[in-house]
């Protein structure tokens, strides 16, 4: 079966711009989830979708969003991008949230971006 | 959740195996350890998670000490393939997150 699908694989902006990232879960699964990860602060939640819901967000500033829609599929948006923003984006999915999800997440290969 | 504590890098000789340390000495009962890895480039990949008993599947065994409060990774054959950074994360039931720390930079050694 298809595995976790981001889009795009890697991108360039400019500080002050906004991106869009785009998750496409394994079929069937209903959670998504979001990690960003970095040199210096390595993997960091962002937040997490069920049934189009955002069950938890991490401790990101407000500029960080997502969504998740009907299909599952989630997207991820950063507004007023910074350069610390560059980072890997990774999306992980899982049949249902915990307490259902105890064989963990299947990652994506997630989306490069990085803000010049 | 209770965090977790592995040694920066290992090395490991090709066909030997590789046995990944990990402490959790604040586990609480309901909480899972799990393990993942990343090959460089790639997102983390699910290994094993197991409670308290130890557990084996095709890709590894983890043994769980029976205060619970540190455990091991064990991938029997260590391949060049298996060269990694292995997360040793410790979640509960109503965590909504994994923690992933800085985790275990594996060298496999020809």
């Amino acid at each position: 079966k298809a595995g976790v699908t981001q889009t795009p694989r890697y991108l360039i902006k400019t500080r002050g711009q906004q991106v869009t990232l785009s998750c496409s879960p394994i079929s069937g699964h209903r959670s998504v989830s979001w990690y960003q990860q970095t040199p210096g602060q390595g993997l960091q939640f962002l937040f997490e979708y069920f049934s189009e819901t955002q069950r938890n967000k991490g401790n990101f500033p407000g500029r960080f969003s997502g969504r998740q829609f009907s299909n599952s599929r989630s997207e991820m948006n950063v507004s007023t991008l910074e350069l610390g923003d560059s980072a890997l984006y990774l999306c992980a999915s899982s049949l249902v949230p915990p307490p259902g999800g105890l064989h963990g997440y299947t990652f994506g290969s997630g989306t490069r971006l990085t803000v010049v | 959740d209770a965090k977790t504590t592995q040694p920066p890098s290992m090395d490991c000789a090709e066909g030997r195996a590789a046995n990944l340390p990990c402490n959790h000495s604040t586990i609480s009962g309901n909480e899972y350890v799990y393990w993942y890895r990343q090959i460089h480039s790639q997102g983390p990949q699910y290994i094993i998670h197991g409670l308290k008993n130890n557990e084996t599947n095709e890709m590894a065994s983890l043994i769980i000490t029976e205060d619970r409060k540190s455990s091991t990774l064990i991938l029997p054959h260590a391949t060049l393939r298996d060269t990694a950074v292995y997360y040793c994360i410790v979640r509960g039931l109503a965590g909504n997150q994994f923690y992933f720390g800085t985790g275990t930079s594996l060298t496999v050694i020809p």
